[in-house]
């Protein structure tokens, strides 16, 4: 089981672009979650998804969108990038909601 | 006052020396999580536990409800157990995450 796959690894982008982030788990998770990590700051909760077909905020929201593709799949849309947004950000899953997560590898993003 | 307290913030530590880190919250949980945080950035859950305590290797936590306190024990540390030891409790309808305690082993 290869748990919590994230891609891309890294990402480069200019003010203005756009890009998805794609977060896939084979545990047969129910819930899966978008996190950002900036440094020295905690984890900040972007969006999850309790279940296959439904999302809701978390804590910082604005500039995201979130798809829940299927039961598996959870991805990370940013429209129009900001340096604001440049971090790292990972993607988990957990059998419930806010049951023990699991996280992704991360994907370190800069926004120039 | 933030919901959820770690403490401390850092601890530098010598090989083989008992570690302990505290976790400390203000809400009402169901459960709390421990996890680790590599240097490398990934993130491994260590335990999820609501009460008593847990083992695993040389890595124990405890919860106490009633004080709204956990701790984190590493017996015979060594320096591969160099990492951001993160806890966060799982309320109603959410999980609240702590700052993170970074901890350094030199041999």
């Amino acid at each position: 089981n290869a748990g919590v796959t994230q891609t891309p690894k890294f990402q480069v982008l200019k003010t203005g672009q756009s890009m998805t982030l794609q977060c896939a788990q084979d545990m047969n998770h129910n819930s899966m979650y978008w996190y950002r990590q900036d440094p020295g700051m905690g984890l900040r909760l972007i969006y999850y998804s309790a279940s296959e077909g439904t999302t809701d905020k978390g804590e910082v929201p604005n500039g995201y969108n979130v798809s829940r593709l299927n039961k598996r799949e959870f991805s990370l849309r940013l429209e129009s990038a900001a340096p604001s947004q440049t971090s790292v950000y990972f993607c988990a899953s957990s059998a419930d909601r806010y049951n023990e997560q699991f996280f992704g590898p991360g994907t370190r993003l800069t926004v120039l | 006052k933030n919901e959820v307290e770690q403490s401390p913030q850092n601890l530098t530590a010598q090989e083989g020396e008992f570690i302990t880190i505290n976790c400390s919250y203000s809400v009402g949980i169901s459960a709390l999580h421990w996890l680790q945080q590599h240097p490398g950035g990934g993130i491994v859950s260590l335990f999820m536990l609501s009460s008593g305590k847990k083992k695993h290797g040389r890595l124990i936590a405890t919860i106490n409800i009633q004080e709204k306190h956990s701790s984190l024990h590493i017996t015979a540390s060594h320096p591969r157990d160099s990492a951001v030891y993160i806890c966060a409790v799982k309320g109603d309808y959410q999980l609240i995450w702590g700052a993170g305690t970074k901890l350094i082993i030199k041999p």
